[in-house]
């Protein structure tokens, strides 16, 4: 079963409207973390958000939020304001906590959705 | 500082060639992986080192070798690779602790060209 699912291949915004990305998850675990990566065309993964398990509120990271809903386990970025430079493909992934031990820790990634802003 | 540096930044190489690519943190983190990326698709892990030490091995070939000489350097040598080795390598880096609290800082990626 997959991990992390995203269903969006691809989405396109108005720019400076807002715009959802979905992300569903799935695991056993009590304890684990969802994290948002932006890739731009350049190659590079850039971290944008971080939301655990425990944490009662949504995540925000200024025009970034986390719509956490932990019973129908989704993980939702949420872009306000869209600018140019959002246009890129967009991973949700997820860390579990009982990976997590001295042999290490592995990130689960969805299969992405490609944003496109237009002027 | 949070950046993870990887070079090169491009290669190509030969199906009988040697070539190593390398990895550098300089931000304490224990945890260091090597990714796989295909265009368009999501990165594939394929080594987690862990303290310096190889934790996780996703049956990758023998043709892929990684190497943790010290906590902040991981390196990925190469060898007698196949045209669909031609991917992008990623490196990360994160702490090495128990939850799920803390993100991956990833390199900019080497783009692998096997011809």
């Amino acid at each position: 079963a997959q991990k992390i699912t995203q269903t969006q291949p691809g989405m396109f915004v108005q720019e400076k409207e807002a715009v959802t990305l979905d992300c569903t998850y799935d695991t056993s675990d009590q304890s684990y973390g969802l994290f948002w990566y932006k890739q731009p065309s350049s190659g590079e993964m850039i971290f944008l958000i971080y939301q655990g398990s425990y944490d009662e509120q949504n995540a925000t990271e200024g025009r970034y939020s986390l719509n956490f809903q932990k019973a129908r386990k989704s993980a939702n970025l949420v872009i306000s304001a869209s600018q140019l430079g959002d246009s890129a493909m967009y991973f949700c992934a997820m860390r579990e906590g009982r990976k997590i031990t001295n042999t290490g820790n592995q990130f689960y990634f969805g299969t992405g959705t490609s944003l496109t802003v237009i002027p | 500082d949070t950046e993870v540096t990887q070079t090169p930044k491009h290669l190509v190489m030969g199906m009988t060639n040697k070539k190593s690519l390398k990895c550098e943190q300089h931000m304490g983190h224990r945890a260091m992986y090597w990714y796989k990326q295909k265009a368009k698709k999501p990165p594939e892990l394929m080594f987690v080192y862990s303290y310096e030490k190889l934790s996780i091995n996703e049956s990758v070939p023998s043709r892929f070798s990684p190497e943790c000489p010290n906590s902040s350097l991981l390196n990925l040598h190469l060898h007698a690779l196949q045209p669909e080795d031609s991917a992008l390598y990623l490196c990360a880096s994160s702490r090495a602790r128990q939850g799920g609290d803390t993100e991956a800082f990833f390199g900019q990626g080497t783009r692998l060209t096997v011809v």
